[in-house]
């Protein structure tokens, strides 16, 4: 198992930009989320789906937009990039919403000049 | 208030000590924990769940207090592989997972 992916590991990209950040995972697990970290915090939820076809907002969803077509991808799309937007990016999977461990991918490290 | 808080260190220890860490969190609907490791620009890793009854793995050990909404870790005879920042997380049942801003521990020959 590859587990948690994601795509790129590095990127920077210009004001008012747009990209999507890639997620997959081949854990069949129905619960997959995105976060990003700023220096010296812990991670915040951007987006996070339950199951295919369902996607909720979290706790800094403005900028984003995600979609979930299938159970093992993810992708996390930046409308219009802002330097605000410079962040580690993380994608996490888990069997449940609840009790379980989440996985994560290795990050993507944007910068957004 | 942020919804998770921790101590906020960071923690300077020598080999072999013992340290604890705190963390608080205010939604009482909250319905799992955890305390996640994590390493220097790496990805967040399971370090153990947090059971009402406690537990314990090895040299750490784990504690929930749903009455006053409290969570500890603590590590015993500290060793340099310790080095880390240890993020305590909160389920919801909606799904949402919150994390506090992290504890970062130095463990020094």
């Amino acid at each position: 198992n590859a587990g948690v992916t994601q795509t790129p590991k590095f990127q920077v990209l210009k004001t008012g930009q747009s990209m999507t950040l890639q997620c997959a995972q081949d854990m069949n697990h129905e619960y997959m989320s995105w976060y990003r970290q700023d220096p010296g915090m812990g991670l915040r939820l951007i987006h996070y789906s339950v199951g295919a076809g369902i996607t909720d907002q979290g706790e800094v969803p403005n900028g984003y937009n995600v979609s979930r077509s299938t159970t093992e991808d993810f992708p996390l799309r930046l409308l219009s990039a802002a330097p605000s937007q410079t962040s580690v990016y993380f994608c996490a999977s888990s069997y449940s919403t609840r009790e379980s461990e989440q996985f994560f991918g290795p990050g993507t490290r944007l910068t957004v000049l | 208030r942020k919804e998770v808080e921790q101590d906020p260190g960071p923690f300077n220890v020598p080999e072999g000590a013992t340290v604890a860490f705190n963390c608080t969190y205010s939604n009482s609907a909250s319905q799992s924990f955890f305390w996640y490791r994590q390493d220097c620009r790496k990805e967040p890793k399971l370090l153990m769940s947090v059971y009402s009854s406690g537990n314990e793995d090895g040299r750490f050990t784990a504690q929930l207090n749903r009455a006053s909404q409290y969570i500890s870790l603590l590590i015993r005879d500290s060793k340099l592989s310790d080095s880390a920042t240890y993020l305590c997380v909160v389920n919801h049942n909606a799904g949402k997972s919150t994390f506090g801003d992290g504890t970062t521990l130095t463990v020094k020959p």
